[in-house]
């Protein structure tokens, strides 16, 4: 069945870095567009950045934009979320999630990481 | 982009029906047909429940439905049973480079 399976979150300072991974299986990994979405704590969810099936196509939300990089490895079935200069706004629990095309919706999603970012 | 707006709170007893609203504008939920919803458990990940407005996802029961009409899209749930008592959401594409907004999120009490 499918899975997706969130790591690298964690307590980082303000204006630190974290990398986030997330672990595919039990699907062509390489045919899916894939997704970041966060969810602060007690707050609603957040759309954060998209990444086509060859990863050459990538968006992002206005509020990460600069500051975070989506990138893939479809040879290892991964997908990546490089966060630089964070924000204590940018704490939430991040979610990768596939998309059912552009626009579509988020048909699978991961368990969630948590990344606090505090002094 | 601003959030699509949703009720903070709805109730029902169990066997009643309710019925979410979610509000955006003409550059999203009212030019595409791309709304969907999500029920969230405390602690739990978002499960799809509704896409393409009013399309139910294999193994959703059928007591969940969706509508829009203009910038407004709706879902309702019928027979409302205690396991129904979630969070949701409602998510609407937005165009290229916005992309995907979610609503605020409601959280559905079951008496």
């Amino acid at each position: 069945q499918v899975q997706l399976v969130e790591s690298g979150g964690g307590l980082v300072k303000p204006g630190g870095s974290l990398r986030l991974s997330c672990a595919a299986s039990g699907f062509t990994f390489s045919d899916y567009y894939m997704s970041w979405i966060r969810q602060a704590p007690g707050k609603g969810l957040e759309w954060v950045s998209y990444i086509s099936s060859s990863g050459s196509t990538i968006y992002y939300a206005d509020s990460v934009k600069g500051r975070f990089t989506i990138s893939r490895d479809n040879a290892k079935n991964s997908l990546y979320l490089q966060m630089n200069s964070l924000r204590a706004e940018d704490t939430a629990v991040y979610y990768c999630a596939s998309p059912d095309g552009i626009g579509g919706a988020f048909d699978y999603w991961g368990q969630g990481t948590l990344v606090t970012v505090s002094s | 982009q601003s959030a699509l707006t949703q009720p903070a709170s709805v109730s029902g007893s169990p066997g009643q029906s309710i019925t979410i609203s979610c509000t955006g504008t003409s550059s999203d939920v009212g030019s595409y047909n791309l709304v969907s919803w999500y029920q969230q458990h405390p602690g739990k990940a978002p499960k799809l429940m509704i896409y393409e407005v009013s399309k139910r996802p294999s193994g959703v029961s059928n007591r969940f439905s969706g509508s829009k009409s203009g910038n407004t899209a709706s879902l309702t749930i019928s027979g409302l049973q205690a396991e129904d008592e979630a969070d949701y959401y409602c998510c609407s594409y937005a165009g290229s480079s916005i992309d995907w907004v979610f609503g605020g999120g409601t959280k559905l009490t079951v008496l």
